[in-house]
């Protein structure tokens, strides 16, 4: 059964900074693993989606790598903004989605 | 990008009553959808998986007489909680795999709120 962990659990920095999220899972035989944010009270909204192939996805100011064999992902931010403020969720993908525990990130002016 | 509206967004009914959620992929087909349930401040939970003409793949201890699902066409699949009680108020989030699209990406809807008094 795959079990997802994010660390830092809550995160609260000053804008401009540069951000690391950490992602773990425990089966690594994936096809992708996706990134979200999620804001209070929303749904979903899909960031990255690296495939099982790949190394890294970047969108922005946001870059995702991936080890697949050592069961890790991490999201970088680049010059956090106030507007980044939400929970960040990993998913690694096999047949279904299964979610981690998500990082809380408040970013203040 | 990809559309998964849900409806309703919020809903509050009594005890004893039944509730639908729709979920639908609007411009796009869907062969797969999937149901979760997300407690406050707490991740998303997979329930179910839904799958167009079939029957819906349930996860341990969620009880599929209870929530009820339905994938009638490649746009369309519905939760019904069933007589539903206070410890059902919840938020349900479903997602949507694109049909013949191999990269795996999942959509997500907005969200239903159900409050049960």
């Amino acid at each position: 059964k795959q079990e997802v962990t994010q660390i830092p659990a809550a995160l609260s920095v000053p804008e401009g900074e540069n951000l690391v999220l950490n992602c773990s899972f425990t089966d690594s035989a994936i096809y992708n693993l996706q990134w979200f944010r999620q804001d209070p009270g929303k749904g979903l909204t899909s960031l990255l989606l690296i495939q099982s192939s790949q190394r890294e996805q970047t969108s922005g100011r946001l870059n995702a790598s991936l080890d697949k064999s050592s069961g890790r992902s991490t999201l970088y931010i680049a010059a956090s903004q106030p507007g980044d403020s939400a929970t960040y969720l990993c998913a690694p993908g096999t047949d279904k989605l299964i979610f981690g525990t998500g990082t809380r990130l408040q970013v203040f002016p | 990008g990809a559309v998964v509206s849900q409806h309703p967004s919020w809903v509050i009914c009594k005890s004893g009553t039944s509730v639908k959620i729709e979920c639908r992929s609007l411009d796009f087909q869907a062969t797969t959808m999937f149901w979760y349930r997300q407690f406050p401040k707490q991740s998303l939970m997979l329930m179910a998986t839904s799958n167009e003409g079939s029957k819906a793949t349930y996860e341990q201890g969620v009880e599929k007489d209870k929530f009820l699902i339905n994938h009638a066409s490649l746009t369309l699949s519905t939760l019904t909680v069933t007589s539903a009680h206070p410890e059902d108020s919840s938020f349900y989030i479903c997602s949507a795999q694109r049909t013949g699209r191999d990269t795996g990406e999942l959509f997500f809807g907005e969200g239903s709120r159900l409050t049960v008094l």
